[in-house]
């Protein structure tokens, strides 16, 4: 039962361009949302996070929207940046629960010159 | 300034073996948690810790122990290694039981069950 669903395996971007990930989430009891970023033989790193009583968070080039109605969030990327290119897992979290994540399947990003 | 250290970062065992993978944190954090990462599935939670001493069943804890006898360290032990326990084992911590601190990760241990 995947609680945290990232349904596009990849994406291609045109440097300079917008990129839009997505991720779905079963479990209401999810009160807290993460985007982390991970390269080829590294650990995961945090990009960004949202709490469910917001709909937006901004952090320079890297904005989170949250739709609790439709249980999705989206991370989009402007511009995008070759350096962007990297695995994109989306996670979650209820409150009291340990801090405990649960993640998606994950979507890779490539963004070409 | 280390973070996450995990060593080691490449084993390879044969099936039935066991072994030790050891996480160290220099964060000061509470809370550690052990996740694999298989190909198509993300990252699963193996095990975790709310504090030294004190250990929990994650999604996927069968075939896994643990041990967290000082705050910085965090211990995953294999038994008797089975082949479908190759993967990417990665381990993680963070301050607060507040879902809102970002784990920090390590660069993960690669181990292969031959």
């Amino acid at each position: 039962d995947q609680q945290v669903k990232q349904n596009s395996p990849s994406l291609s971007v045109q440097e300079g361009r917008i990129s839009i990930l997505n991720c779905d989430y079963t479990n209401s009891m999810f009160d807290y949302f993460l985007w982390y970023k991970k390269y080829p033989a590294e650990g995961p790193t945090f990009l960004i996070s949202i709490s469910s009583i917001k709909d937006k968070n901004e952090d320079g080039r890297f904005t989170v929207f949250l739709n609790k109605s439709a249980k999705h969030l989206s991370l989009h990327i402007v511009p995008s940046q070759p350096g962007d290119s990297a695995v994109y897992f989306c996670a979650a979290s209820g409150s009291g629960t340990a801090s405990k994540l649960t993640f998606g399947t994950g979507t890779r990003l490539q963004v070409t010159l | 300034n280390a973070g996450v250290t995990q060593t080691p970062k490449f084993r390879v065992l044969k099936t039935g073996q066991s072994m030790t993978l050891l996480c160290a944190q220099d964060m000061n954090h509470e809370y550690m948690y052990w996740y694999r990462q298989d190909p198509g599935m993300g990252l699963r939670l193996i095990h975790y810790s709310v504090g030294e001493g004190t250990t929990a069943k994650g999604e996927v804890p069968d075939g896994y122990n643990v041990s967290r006898l000082k705050k910085q360290n965090f211990l995953l032990g294999l038994e008797s290694a089975a082949p479908s326990q190759t993967s990417v084992y990665f381990c993680a911590s963070c301050w607060t039981r507040m879902s809102n601190q970002p784990q920090h990760f390590g660069d993960g241990t690669r181990l292969s069950i031959l």
